[in-house]
């Protein structure tokens, strides 16, 4: 079983529309995030999500929302997209700080704004 | 706050030669290190991991990367780069209550 699932793996919508994007961990992990890989493949920190509590949101533009029905999911909401969210989404889980625990990552979904 | 730097953006070597990326961070205290890679198309998948004690780590693929507090450092190695292995390479830093931050990758290729 995949560890950390998300769908879908590529995304092609025009600008202006709402879009969303599933994750969901089986590792029983308490903290999900969502990382955003821009074209040059830096990878910047969107949130974190820790027993259903907001715990970080790097300067990420409100049109953007996750979503935690439960510990094992966090969905991510993008609103009115824009040009500029065209990059690859990846969710993760973890326990930072936890000894011997990294974050797992999903396959990550191509988000294409056109 | 934690952060990560890769000096090097893309390194090329030719397949068999030893390889040796670089990383160096910054934190107040003793973080937890890890590598990941991730090849073309794909997700992230952990290499290693360093948390305490014994501070020449190895990791899967045939890596191996050392700790060195003094110079912050943790360099990932391997002694004979394989066509596989081209990817791109991401050091990581967490510590105990904080999340984890990347560094911004090196590219490496390998050369037949």
């Amino acid at each position: 079983d995949t560890a950390v699932s998300q769908t879908p793996k590529y995304l092609v919508t025009q600008m202006g529309n709402d879009k969303s994007i599933k994750c969901e961990q089986n590792l029983g992990h308490d903290t999900m995030y969502w990382y955003k890989q821009d074209s040059k493949k830096f990878l910047k920190i969107m949130f974190s999500y820790n027993n259903k509590e907001l715990i970080i949101n790097e300067t990420v533009p409100n049109r953007f929302s996750p979503k935690s029905p439960d510990k094992a999911h966090l969905n991510l909401h993008i609103n009115s997209l824009e040009l500029g969210d065209s990059a690859v989404y990846f969710c993760a889980s973890g326990r930072p700080g936890e000894k011997n625990t990294e974050a797992f990552f999903g396959q990550g979904t191509r988000l294409t704004v056109v | 706050a934690q952060s990560v730097t890769q000096p090097d953006i893309h390194i090329t070597v030719s397949e068999g030669a030893s390889l040796e990326l670089r990383c160096n961070y910054s934190y107040g205290a003793t973080p937890y290190l890890f590598w990941y890679v991730q090849s073309p198309g794909q997700g992230l998948q952990l290499l290693l991991k360093y948390f305490s004690g014994d501070t020449l780590v190895q990791g899967i693929k045939g890596f191996e990367a050392e700790f060195k507090r003094s110079q912050s450092s943790f360099n990932l190695r391997k002694p004979s780069v394989h066509w596989s292995d081209a990817a791109e390479y991401f050091c990581a830093v967490g510590a105990r209550g904080q999340n984890f931050v990347f560094g911004p990758g090196t590219r490496l290729s390998v050369l037949p």
